[in-house]
């Protein structure tokens, strides 16, 4: 069973600094995904991704498989990234796309 | 393109009761799953459902069950609800192809068991 620690758990930040969240998994996945949730309960998928590194605008997520170990970085951060970052996982080998483990999620708060 | 609807949002319910709830993908998207949140145990995954079989089962009582329709919708029913069912209720469609296994989430459907 695939472990998923996510860190730190809670983030306060100054707008325009930038960010890191880190995530850590215990066994091969095929695929790992950041996520976004806002108050009131919505998720919007950020990235998914497999190897290497991908960037929309101020985000930028990499992945390093041999250390199973993601970052999800905000660059210039704003009052409106405010939410809770979730880093999730597909185990290696299935086919599945949607059984996912889910990290505790990390809150962060950005003052303007 | 419209998004993935789930009805009901909110919903009460008392001990003892059922719930259905619902959930239309993107149009395309062939695969849905469902997935439990709770402030103690965060997010779970219950099910996924493709092409109208279940794809995949997570680690709860048979009191969840679920299934999906030929136009891919797709419904979630808990029986014999107990408190600790208070949650909300998300469901994620995708594509479900090799490089396109991004997941498209609803904004919920939140339950309370009075």
């Amino acid at each position: 069973k695939n472990e998923v620690e996510q860190s730190p758990q809670n983030l306060t930040a100054q707008e325009g600094e930038f960010i890191t969240i880190n995530c850590s998994y215990s066994v091969g996945i095929s695929a790992l995904h950041w996520l976004q949730q806002h108050p009131g309960g919505g998720i919007v998928s950020l990235f998914m991704l497999s190897s290497g590194k991908k960037k929309h605008g101020r985000l930028i997520a990499t992945i390093n498989i041999q250390e199973k170990h993601s970052s999800l970085h905000i660059t210039a951060s704003h009052p409106r990234d405010s939410a809770v970052y979730i880093c999730a996982v597909s185990e290696a080998g299935g086919t599945s796309y949607g059984k996912l483990t889910f990290g505790q999620g990390t809150i962060l708060t950005v003052h303007p | 393109k419209a998004g993935v609807t789930q009805t009901p949002r909110y919903l009460i319910k008392t001990r003892g009761q059922q719930v259905t709830l619902s959930c239309s993908p993107i149009s395309g998207h062939r695969s849905v799953s469902w997935y439990q949140q709770t402030p103690g145990q965060g997010l779970q995954f219950l099910f996924e459902y493709f092409s109208e079989t279940q794809r995949n089962k997570g680690n709860f009582p048979g009191r969840f069950s679920g299934r999906q329709f030929s136009n891919s919708r797709s419904e979630m029913n808990v029986s014999t609800l107990e408190l600790g069912d208070s949650a909300l209720y998300l469901c994620a469609s995708s594509l479900a192809t090799l490089n396109t296994g991004e997941l498209f989430f609803g904004e919920g459907s939140r339950l309370t068991v009075l």
